[in-house]
């Protein structure tokens, strides 16, 4: 039982490359979401899902695409990347109110 | 929408005393307030939570206190440990869809 498996653990990227970053449970969970974080501001909701070809928009959506095609999987897309986007990415799958995270995506745009 | 602060940002203890991280939450159609342990280089992991219908609930050495009259809740960790260094993030929750609003974190220091 792995939880919550996000890849990769780093990414640097160059401004305008596009890229996905992969989430995955094995908990059978039908909530997922991605936030990321930043100093002094805390983890910000992206995007989130309530099940299979059902997404909708977080807080800070704007450069971010996802889809759901499977319970499992949740990627999250950066289309054309910017400097502003560099962060940690954390999915989260969620079992009743309880959010299990993944170990994070360093991602750094350059 | 909801809005969470959280203080201190910082905090530092000597081994053995308490610590007590505060926050205070905007929206009162909130009604579940977790508390998350975040260590280096790894994913946050929820240490304690409580409900809106619930004043107080402890778990070993963690306490947690909401206040729904005033908006607000905080974390008490007593006879802390060096293993209670980490960054502690409040959070708040209207539904159980995996949406919470954050608090910026605190930084946890316990010196031995």
């Amino acid at each position: 039982n792995a939880g919550v498996t996000q890849t990769p653990k780093f990414q640097v990227l160059k401004t305008g490359q596009s890229m996905t970053l992969q989430c995955a449970q094995d908990m059978n969970h039908e909530y997922m979401s991605w936030y990321r974080q930043d100093p002094g501001m805390g983890l910000r909701l992206i995007h989130y899902s309530v099940g299979a070809g059902i997404t909708d928009q977080g807080e800070v959506p704007n450069g971010y695409n996802v889809s759901r095609s499977t319970t499992e999987d949740f990627p999250l897309r950066l289309l054309s990347a910017a400097p502003s986007q560099t962060s940690v990415y954390f999915c989260a799958s969620i079992r009743d109110t309880e959010a299990f995270f993944g170990q994070g995506t360093r991602l750094t745009v350059v | 929408g909801e809005n969470v602060e959280q203080h201190p940002s910082t905090l530092s203890v000597q081994e053995g005393d308490s610590a007590v991280i505060k926050c205070t939450y905007s929206d009162s159609a909130s009604n579940y307030f977790p508390w998350y342990k975040q260590e280096l280089g790894k994913g946050p992991q929820l240490i304690i939570d409580i409900r809106s219908n619930v004043g107080e609930k402890k778990d070993q050495r963690i306490a947690v206190t909401l206040n729904k009259t005033a908006k607000h809740f905080s974390l008490h960790i007593t006879e802390t440990q060096p293993e209670d260094s980490a960054v502690y993030f409040c959070a708040a929750s209207m539904s159980s869809w995996g949406k919470f609003q954050f608090g910026a974190g605190t930084q946890v220091v316990v010196t031995p």
